[in-house]
């Protein structure tokens, strides 16, 4: 079984530039999370998808960044502009139907902001 | 506003004897926790999770110990080796009003390393 797929690996922009992340989930999965993870912290949940609707956006800098999963498989997450402090690595998860409780992580995209 | 906590950083241990990982939650509405490995460069990986209807949950090397009136939980495994050496989060979760996949809050991560 394939695992989850993001890109690109790593990233480098300048602020105020704007960037895209993709990822796929594994195959069957209806629901997909984006996550935000900081250099010492742990992993924040952006923005969570069930099939094509969002689920939970609450913590989403929504002036900022932006998310899509418009057929209910892949998904992008945008940021523009970029600030400094977005530098993270962004963390995609799928995870199956209802009553299934554990998530399967994507490998990241690592962001550098300048 | 860390909802779920983990104290120590970092964490050596000997090859062969027990690490004991630690964690500590506030919100007492989380219901499910697990504890989630992550070698650099990859994403985390789930290892062992507990409902908060139990108190102890094992599989094979690694155990999970829930103290509920504590609010606290920690991750037992025993013998060390050195593919052991990552970073351990806990991580817990509360059902949301209207699907049944729960939101994970995670915490900080503790690195072991386990020294041969």
């Amino acid at each position: 079984e394939a695992g989850v797929a993001q890109s690109p690996r790593y990233k480098i922009i300048e602020k105020r530039q704007s960037v895209a992340f993709w990822c796929n989930p594994i195959s069957g999965h209806a629901t997909l999370y984006w996550y935000q993870q900081i250099l010492g912290q742990g992993p924040k949940l952006l923005i969570q998808f069930q099939n094509n609707g969002v689920v939970d956006d609450s913590q989403l800098p929504k002036d900022r960044f932006s998310a899509e999963r418009l057929k209910g498989v892949d998904s992008t997450l945008k940021i523009q502009p970029a600030k400094l402090e977005d530098s993270a690595v962004y963390l995609c998860a799928s995870s199956g139907l209802a009553g299934v409780e554990t998530q399967y992580f994507g490998p990241g995209t690592r962001l550098l902001v300048l | 506003d860390q909802q779920v906590k983990q104290n120590s950083p970092s964490l050596s241990v000997q090859e062969g004897r027990i690490s004991i990982l630690n964690c500590d939650y506030t919100n007492s509405m989380f219901d499910y926790f697990l504890w989630y490995k992550k070698y650099p460069a990859e994403g985390p990986t789930f290892l062992i999770s507990i409902s908060s209807i139990k108190d102890k949950n094992e599989d094979g090397r690694f155990t999970v110990f829930l103290n509920k009136s504590a609010k606290h939980l920690s991750l037992h495994i025993v013998p060390s080796q050195p593919g052991d050496s990552a970073v351990y989060f806990c991580a817990a979760s509360f059902p949301l009003p209207n699907f049944g996949n729960e939101k994970l809050t995670f915490g900080t991560g503790t690195r072991l390393t386990i020294i041969p």
